[in-house]
């Protein structure tokens, strides 16, 4: 039981260069979430899914899209990457509850 | 506007001291309250949570305490231990339009001091 596991952990892009995040879970949960964590911040929540074929804009929602084709996975997608964008994202999921379960991060870089 | 919001960036504690991170929120709508803990490099983890129903939770070494009429909750670690530096980030919980969501605090870097 892997939990949520994210691909890649780190990544450079240049500016106007796209890229995929992916994450999955394994523990069936409905709900799927994306956020970025930036300084003084905390996590801001960018897309999330209450269900497989859903999903919905959250707090900080543009310059990203979203899909969730299989309940396990669900993917963020950033079309032409920009320096705003550097941050380090977090996928979580949860079932009825609100604990989320957060996955290892992904660190990504936009020059 | 931040609606969650930890006013201490940073705390230091000694080893075997109490601990207490606070936290305050705007919005009357929230009804769910957690604590996560964070390790560098690693995803948050779920420490604590407490309803807008109740004013006290404990676990082990960890209270959490939410004072709804200050809209402010607070967690205490007792004893502190050196495992327990990290950064710990409040979220409070909500359901809009029919989705359940969290929104978190800046986090408060804990330091446990030998």
């Amino acid at each position: 039981n892997a939990g949520v596991t994210q691909t890649p952990k780190f990544r450079v892009l240049k500016t106007g260069q796209s890229m995929t995040l992916l994450c999955a879970q394994d523990m069936n949960h409905e709900y799927m979430y994306w956020y970025r964590q930036d300084p003084g911040m905390g996590l801001r929540l960018i897309h999330y899914s209450v269900g497989e074929g859903t999903t919905a804009k959250g707090e900080v929602p543009d310059g990203y899209n979203v899909s969730r084709l299989k309940k396990q996975n669900f993917l963020l997608g950033l079309e032409s990457a920009a320096p705003s964008q550097t941050s380090v994202y977090f996928c979580a999921s949860r079932t009825l509850d609100y604990e989320q379960y957060f996955g290892p991060g992904t660190r990504l870089t936009v020059t | 506007d931040q609606q969650v919001k930890q006013n201490s960036p940073s705390l230091s504690v000694q080893e075997g001291r109490i601990s207490i991170l606070n936290c305050d929120y705007t919005n009357s709508m929230f009804d769910y309250f957690l604590w996560y803990k964070k390790y560098p490099a690693e995803g948050p983890t779920f420490l604590i949570s407490i309803s807008s129903i109740k004013d006290k939770n404990e676990d082990g070494r960890f209270t959490v305490f939410l004072n709804k009429s200050a809209k402010h909750l607070s967690l205490h670690i007792v004893p502190s231990q050196p495992g327990d530096s990290a950064v710990y980030f409040c979220a409070a919980g909500i359901l809009i339009q029919g989705a359940q969501k969290l929104v978190f605090g800046q986090g408060t870097r804990l330091t446990i001091n030998p």
